[in-house]
């Protein structure tokens, strides 16, 4: 089955400082990608979506300055956070849905904790 | 807009039993797709039954089926003999065929099986 990963799984990062988390789909191409943050018990929030070589479409309410997506290839998205914050600790998910749009697979997913 | 609604936050039954986690969605579309994905402890979001909207047929996977009933936009789950790997959250979605096609998650069930 189609395989995405993320990495890292797992990052620390003191306040201030940037963090950059890798989504990459292993057996196919990726020509759409989302980005999910994910609260402890709650539902999956979409941040954005972003297809190959264009700009991504942030949801409302989502800072683009804060919250940097590229997808500069079909299999490599990656999200940047840039001037963590405590306020920016949760779970981010990122998922990927091939050229025919009918389902999307999901990366592990990496827990940010900014202290 | 669509929306998605999972009126149980969470449900509890012993092992072997039925169980029903219930979905209510809103859109004026008349063709999408309709997916449960279930989130165990580890995160990792799995895709465990979808439907297509223009199929009358409930889809089936081993001890899951879904009851769908297009006309009251109702997407019901039902895990038949269940098992303690069932414990889970469980998250209905909808994907629309226009525009983006973006999954759009119900707030979750949490599922817990007891032994």
């Amino acid at each position: 089955g189609a395989v995405v990963s993320q990495h890292p799984s797992w990052v620390i990062c003191k306040s201030g400082t940037s963090v950059k988390i890798e989504c990459r789909s292993l057996d196919f191409q990726a020509t759409t990608m989302f980005w999910y943050r994910q609260f402890p018990k709650q539902s999956l929030m979409l941040m954005a979506t972003s297809n190959e070589g264009s700009k991504a479409t942030y949801e409302q309410g989502v800072e683009k300055d804060k919250f940097l997506i590229n997808h500069a290839s079909l299999t490599l998205s990656t999200l940047t956070v840039t001037s963590a914050h405590p306020e920016d600790s949760s779970f981010y998910i990122c998922s990927a849905r091939d050229g025919r749009g009918y389902e999307q697979y999901f990366g592990p997913g990496t827990r940010l904790t900014v202290t | 807009a669509q929306t998605v609604t999972q009126s149980q936050p969470e449900m509890s039954v012993q092992e072997a039993e039925t169980v029903t986690l219930s979905c209510t969605y809103d859109t004026s579309e008349s063709n999408y797709y309709l997916f449960w994905y279930k989130q165990p402890p580890s995160r990792q979001m799995i895709l465990v039954i979808r439907q297509e909207a223009y199929k009358q047929q409930n889809a089936t996977e081993n001890r899951f089926s879904v009851n769908f009933q297009k006309a009251a936009k109702s997407f019901s789950l039902k895990i038949s003999d269940s098992q303690l790997g069932d414990t889970a959250m469980y998250f209905c979605a909808f994907k629309g065929v226009q525009g983006a096609q973006k999954l759009v998650f119900g707030q979750g069930t949490r599922l817990t099986i007891n032994p």
